[in-house]
């Protein structure tokens, strides 16, 4: 089946430590997002990509990193930097350049600092 | 600046109908997209409008007024499984790969 996989599910991570959260699609959708929803709060965004080789800051992109080496795969890094990376982070993608077309959600992953 | 305006919160009876409303002030338009989250889970797609008008799909309908800069989705005869939290998102750049921009969503409770 075609579809968005993120993992792992549910991560925790030490102050101080990077981590790194997988997306992978196997639809062939050229764009890929990165969005952070904390409790009770819509989605902002973090990054996206709509090619291979090349990705874009978006809203909250500080103390976050991204690569995009595979059309297939958009990993999200959090790193030290980011203070307060406790959140529920989901990974999106969207077919092509038509206007009308939704994004396509993963799973979501929970991130948690202990 | 982008902004993006819905009510916190909304409780309605099951069998009743529903309205939720969003209002939006983006740089540019090029589309309104309407999810519904469950508690822990990705949103899913409910509607999309571009043009003026309502658009129907089953209980669900959504409304656009671009000249307002709002919109509303319209629940008919709830359920209890429509309590969820619901997401208004805007297109605002010209490429269909620009991405959303979403509200803060509103947490629907259907009661007995």
């Amino acid at each position: 089946d075609g579809g968005i996989t993120q993992s792992p599910k549910y991560l925790f991570r030490k102050e101080g430590q990077n981590v790194t959260l997988s997306c992978e699609q196997n639809l062939n959708h050229d764009a890929m997002y990165w969005y952070r929803q904390d409790p009770g709060q819509g989605l902002r965004l973090i990054y996206y990509s709509q090619i291979v080789n090349d990705f874009q800051k978006g809203d909250i992109a500080e103390g976050y990193s991204v690569s995009r080496e595979k059309k297939e795969s958009f990993p999200l890094t959090v790193t030290s930097a980011q203070k307060n990376p406790t959140a529920f982070y989901l990974c999106a993608s969207l077919p092509d350049r038509t206007v009308g077309n939704t994004i396509y959600f993963g799973e979501g992953s929970w991130l948690t600092v202990v | 600046g982008q902004n993006i305006d819905q009510p916190t919160e909304m409780t309605a009876t099951e069998g009743a109908i529903v309205q939720i409303n969003c209002t939006y002030q983006t740089s540019g338009f090029n589309g309104l997209f309407w999810y519904q989250q469950h508690a822990g889970e990705a949103p899913t797609f409910l509607s999309y409008n571009v043009l003026d008008g309502l658009e129907e799909k089953g209980r669900f309908s959504s409304f656009l007024s671009r000249s307002k800069g709002y919109s509303y989705l319209l629940l008919k005869e709830l359920q209890m499984k429509d309590s969820a939290s619901y997401l208004c998102a805007v297109r605002d750049g010209r490429s269909g790969n620009t991405p959303l921009v979403f509200g803060k969503g509103t947490r629907l409770s259907v009661i007995a």
